[in-house]
């Protein structure tokens, strides 16, 4: 299995744009997490789905961001419009039981100037 | 709700010097308890983890933690660091009993010096 495929690794983009990350999770895997990293916040849970349905959406900042897992294979992290405060690394992870251990994507370099 | 304290947000050790990375947990029955490490411009990855029986967990690099529930804590250890350990650990805990997510804490960066 190749793990979790984030892409792009890197993105760059101006104010007020659409910006749109994508994962892909480990196959057979029912649970899947985005998580952003700052250096002020450090590590923070956004949102997690399990078996493509949306559990936990406590942590996405404001409506400006979505996420969308339309099948097992594949889900979007949408910021519209992007503003230089969203710069940060968004990692997606997915794993078999939501308590059992994690497998992380290599990340998505954000930076909106 | 379950919290994940890491004490020390940078830890500075000498190559071949022995480090401890500390972590605490509030208590809760039953655990399963973890430490990432994030090198650098990657992702996490898992170092070791705890799940149920011996209270001392090894990782395949020389790092080993050790489970004491009557201290809440799950600290990392490793005898004699390489430059190569270099990284962020991140301490991790779920609540085993409640089927919970994975709380993180918020990392110790550990310098290694020549």
């Amino acid at each position: 299995d190749a793990g979790v495929i984030q892409s792009p690794r890197h993105e760059v983009t101006e104010m007020g744009q659409e910006v749109t990350l994508r994962c892909k999770p480990i196959s057979g895997h029912d649970y899947l997490f985005w998580y952003r990293q700052t250096m002020m916040r450090g590590l923070e849970l956004l949102i997690y789905f399990n078996n493509n349905v949306p559990i936990d959406d406590s942590g996405m900042p404001e409506d400006r961001f979505s996420a969308k897992m339309p099948n097992a294979s594949f889900s979007t992290l949408k910021i519209q419009p992007s503003e230089p405060r969203d710069s940060a690394v968004y990692f997606c992870a997915s794993s078999f039981t939501l308590g059992y251990g994690y497998t992380f994507g290599s990340g998505t370099r954000l930076t909106v100037v | 709700a379950q919290s994940v304290t890491q004490l020390d947000s940078q830890v500075p050790v000498f190559e071949e010097a022995p480090v401890e990375l500390r972590c605490n947990y509030s208590s809760s029955v039953s655990v399963y308890l973890f430490w990432y490490v994030q090198y650098p411009n990657q992702g996490l990855q898992l170092l070791l983890k705890y799940l149920s029986g011996s209270t001392l967990v090894e990782s395949i690099n020389g790092f080993e933690a050790e489970f004491n529930k009557s201290q809440t804590s799950f600290h990392l250890r490793k005898p004699s660091v390489h430059i190569s350990d270099t990284a962020e650990y991140f301490c991790a805990v779920s609540d085993r009993g409640r089927d919970d997510k994975i709380i993180f804490g918020k990392g110790t960066r550990l310098h290694i010096l020549p």
